[in-house]
């Protein structure tokens, strides 16, 4: 079945300082990644949508110039908290289209957890 | 996407039958019923979705009632592993964007 990976799987940052997540589709072209947030005992909460080749589309509240997104091959997408802040501490989820695959569907990586101290 | 509401919490035993249900009055006849679960501390799984027909493939049972306005995951076999938090989506097919509820957490009890 189709694969995404996360690296890392975890990170500890200083307060200030920039993490970059990646997000790789290891069997399939992934022309749309998409980017979660999930806070503890909370929903999943989507931050944006990554595009091969173009600008993410942030949702409404996410700051885009705190949160890079890099989609800059079909299977990688980059996620960048710039200066980040303890407030930023969560779980960090990717997930892919497979527009090949036979069900068409996303498939989520198995997320990083990014504590800010 | 409209609206979906989940019991929060249900148990059940091991080996049984475990149903989900899922209520979405306000499903338009051209959104679908998707099911992910999330075991905790790792990302979503896609399990199954349907338009209006009942649906079934290795992991789950999808039974969609004839309004369309609930649905029922079906579990067969329930095991340790199927513990977590479903989450019942209903969307147009075309905007893969996901909205994600509050869910069931399900704890399957030996």
């Amino acid at each position: 079945g189709a694969v995404v990976s996360q690296h890392p799987s975890w990170v500890i940052c200083k307060s200030g300082t920039s993490v970059k997540i990646e997000c790789r589709s290891l069997d399939f072209q992934a022309t749309t990644m998409f980017w979660y947030r999930q806070f503890p005992k909370q929903s999943l909460m989507l931050m944006a949508t990554s595009n091969e080749g173009s600008k993410a589309t942030y949702e409404q509240g996410v700051e885009k110039d705190k949160f890079l997104i890099n989609h800059a091959s079909l299977t990688l997408s980059t996620l960048t908290v710039t200066s980040a802040h303890p407030e930023d501490s969560s779980f960090y989820i990717c997930s892919a289209r497979d527009r090949g695959g036979a069900v068409n569907e996303q498939y989520f990586g198995p997320g990083t957890r990014l504590t800010v101290t | 996407d409209a609206k979906t509401t989940q019991p929060p919490s249900m148990d059940c035993a091991e080996g049984r039958a475990a149903n989900l249900p899922c209520n979405h009055s306000t499903i338009s006849g051209n959104e679908y019923v998707y099911w992910y679960r999330q075991i905790h501390s790792q990302g979503p799984q896609y399990i199954i979705h349907g338009l209006k027909n009942n649906e079934t493939n290795e992991m789950a049972s999808l039974i969609i009632t004839e309004d369309r306005k609930s649905s029922t995951l079906i579990l067969p076999h329930a095991t340790l592993r199927d513990t977590a938090v479903y989450y019942c989506i209903v969307r147009v097919r075309a905007d893969y964007k996901l909205s994600f509820g509050a869910g069931t957490t399900v704890t399957v009890r030996a």
